[in-house]
């Protein structure tokens, strides 16, 4: 089945950094990307949408600033998160289509300090 | 705005029996519904979806009805088994075609199977 691969699996990082994740479909090629975060006893929330060579695009009410998403590739999707503070401490995930399923990363935990 | 609803939020039975898993939706206009399993500090994993035109689909032990017109699915799961013991997300699709279509997710149904 296909596989997408996420790392880091986990990051602790201070307050005023920046942290990059990065989501690749190891065994196909994804025009599309998605980006989800998830705070605890929450569901998982849709970020945004990561298209292969054209601009994200944001859900409302995600700074696309703060949340700058690259798809340069078509197994390659990053998602950095820019001057991190303590409540952007979440679980992040990301998910690539193959045919008509969504296969997920197994996520990345940041902890902003 | 679509809104995903899971009920029970939290379960646990012993080793063997039945369990009803539900899921609700305020918009009937999907384009399909997932069921995902998702460890502690873990990805999901697929385990089935439906098409907006189907009624139900199977894997295994696991059976998932959708019904549509009601915003409602149902999942049954026949003899359940420690290794079980997950949280269960379903989660539908925005209709194709209308932008992004990324998933709705509801918040799940922490499931432990005692043995």
């Amino acid at each position: 089945g296909a596989v997408v691969s996420q790392h880091p699996s986990r990051v602790i990082c201070k307050s005023g950094t920046s942290v990059k994740i990065e989501c690749r479909s190891l065994d196909f090629q994804a025009t599309t990307m998605f980006w989800y975060r998830q705070f605890p006893k929450q569901s998982l929330m849709l970020m945004a949408t990561s298209n292969e060579g054209s601009k994200a695009t944001y859900e409302q009410g995600v700074e696309k600033d703060k949340f700058l998403i690259n798809h340069a590739s078509l197994t390659l999707s990053t998602l950095t998160v820019t001057s991190a503070h303590p409540e952007d401490s979440s679980f992040y995930i990301c998910s690539a289509r193959f045919f008509e399923k969504l296969f997920f990363g197994s996520g990345t935990q940041l902890s902003v300090l | 705005k679509q809104e995903v609803t899971q009920i029970p939020a939290a379960l646990s039975v012993p080793e063997g029996e039945n369990l009803v898993l539900n899921c609700s939706f305020t918009d009937s206009a999907i384009y399909n519904l997932q069921w995902f399993r998702q460890d502690p500090g873990k990805g999901l994993t697929s385990l089935l979806l439906i098409q907006s035109s189907q009624r139900e689909q199977t894997s295994g032990r696991l059976n998932a009805s959708l019904d549509k017109s009601s915003g409602r699915s149902t999942s049954y799961i026949a003899a359940s088994q420690p290794g079980d013991s997950a949280t269960y997300l379903c989660a539908v699709r925005r209709r194709a075609g209308g932008g992004a279509d990324g998933l709705t997710f509801g918040k799940g149904t922490h499931l432990i199977i005692q043995p």
